[in-house]
């Protein structure tokens, strides 16, 4: 299985809705990953959980909280967003060894901030 | 701090055409790794190639090669005999392993039209 899982695949939310974004991976991989990505635009790296904490916060604001339940799972949890937080919500994994190797994405989840 | 740069922003070709996207990069580090992926319309990013700055080799893969240089910083991707199917937004990447930074820091991306 080398597939990485996302849901949901849309969602629309206003800005007083709490919810969250699901991302699973059986493959083994102990690094998980979240970015951002705007339309026209490269993705943009949020956070990187490895071996189940959290190792890089790209400075992304409270309103964004991830988690990571187990090697497995990854949420993302939503709060009071604003709609520029409108996006392409990707997850990823990778595993983790001393040589870097390729990330694996998942399909996003598309965001609307109302 | 490191930096991708595909400077093509848009290339259109006919089907059967050979096509190069050009991928130029900057690092402090000695030891980093290069990737290219590609996004169809559909979202996903599709994982192509990964280089550690090592290995200087080309690659061929079917119809894709990759050219990696590193006197001029650069991962160039070819695609010989493009088809309509090629049509997406490619990107190249780089993540440091120096800083133990395991993060990809993307190009702005080179979108691909391949006409029919």
């Amino acid at each position: 299985d080398t597939e990485v899982t996302q849901t949901p695949k849309h969602l629309v939310m206003g800005m007083t809705n709490k919810k969250s974004l699901k991302c699973e991976q059986h493959m083994g991989h102990r690094a998980m990953y979240w970015y951002k990505q705007k339309a026209k635009k490269p993705p943009e790296l949020m956070f990187v959980y490895s071996y189940e904490k959290l190792s890089i916060n790209e400075s992304v604001p409270s309103r964004f909280s991830p988690e990571c339940p187990n090697s497995s799972l990854l949420n993302l949890h939503l709060h009071a967003l604003q709609p520029e937080d409108s996006a392409l919500y990707l997850c990823a994994s990778s595993q983790e060894t001393s040589v870097l190797t390729e990330q694996f994405f998942g399909p996003g989840t598309r965001l609307t901030v109302l | 701090a490191q930096k991708v740069t595909q400077a093509q922003t848009e290339i259109s070709v006919v089907e059967k055409e050979d096509v190069t996207l050009d991928c130029v990069y900057e690092t402090r580090d000695t030891t980093y790794y290069l990737f290219w992926y590609k996004q169809p319309p559909s979202g996903e990013l599709v994982f192509l190639i990964r280089r550690n700055s090592f290995d200087e080799q080309n690659e061929i893969s079917g119809r894709y090669s990759w050219n990696f240089q590193k006197s001029t910083s650069s991962f160039n991707f070819t695609i010989t005999a493009s088809q309509v199917v090629d049509s997406a937004v490619y990107f190249c990447a780089l993540s440091e392993a120096d800083t133990g930074r395991r993060a990809l820091t993307f190009g702005s991306g080179t979108r691909l039209q391949v006409q029919p």
